[in-house]
């Protein structure tokens, strides 16, 4: 059972700092993780994935960190912009199974 | 960037009557594609995992007979819901994999929310 779980519900961040998103897995077989972020009543949008084989992958002002030992992932977002306010999910890249997510309000 | 067109957007129909959802990807060919439902404040329930030319792979609790899939093409996945009822009301989303871009991401529509009366 390839579980993803992302511990906190929201996230509250000043415009121009920095986001840090979570997400911990429990099975190390994996090839990719991916982050997505969704607006409400629209489909998720992928943003960013990351290879078992790598540590960190960057794309503009997202960076993504795998640490295998810790079975941790976290998606850094900088600087963030009220327009990034969404929900954001991480997920494998076999059947993509969605959690709750994390809500991520960007504010002036 | 890959965009996948999910049509129509909105339903209202009667109790009883059968309606088909399309999910197309526009730019990349999709051997696999999935559908998904959300019922409000609640997250994306994967429904099923529809591969081209083959049947449908359907969750546990998902009705294979009253949620048919046809992926008849590497460009094209339809859902339809036979004999729709009120509790059948919900937001559908669709996605397709695309196997072109590093690990394989899933791009998705915009769903159809569905209102049956």
């Amino acid at each position: 059972d390839q579980q993803v779980k992302q511990n906190s519900p929201s996230l509250s961040v000043q415009e121009g700092r920095i986001s840090i998103l979570n997400c911990d897995y429990t099975n190390s077989m994996f090839d990719y993780f991916l982050w997505y972020k969704k607006y409400p009543a629209e489909g998720p949008t992928f943003l960013i994935s990351i290879s078992s084989i790598k540590d960190k992958n960057e794309d503009g002002r997202f960076t993504v960190f795998l640490n295998k030992s810790a079975k941790h992932l976290s998606l850094h977002i900088v600087p963030s912009q009220p327009g990034d306010s969404a929900v954001y999910f991480c997920a494998n890249t076999d059947k993509l199974i969605f959690g709750t997510g994390t809500r991520l309000q960007v504010f002036p | 960037g890959a965009v996948v067109s999910q049509h129509p957007s909105w339903v209202i129909c009667k109790s009883g009557t059968s309606v088909k959802i399309e999910c197309r990807s526009l730019d990349f060919q999709a051997t696999t594609m999935f559908w998904y439902r959300q019922f409000p404040k609640q997250s994306l329930m994967l429904m099923a995992t529809s591969n081209e030319g083959s049947k449908a792979t359907y969750e546990q609790g998902v009705e294979k007979d009253k949620f048919l899939i046809n992926h008849a093409s590497l460009t094209l996945s339809t859902l339809t819901v036979t004999s729709a009822h009120p509790e059948d009301s919900s937001f559908y989303i669709c996605s397709a994999r695309d196997p072109s871009r590093e690990g394989q991401p899933q791009h998705f529509g915009d769903g159809t929310r569905l209102s049956i009366l």
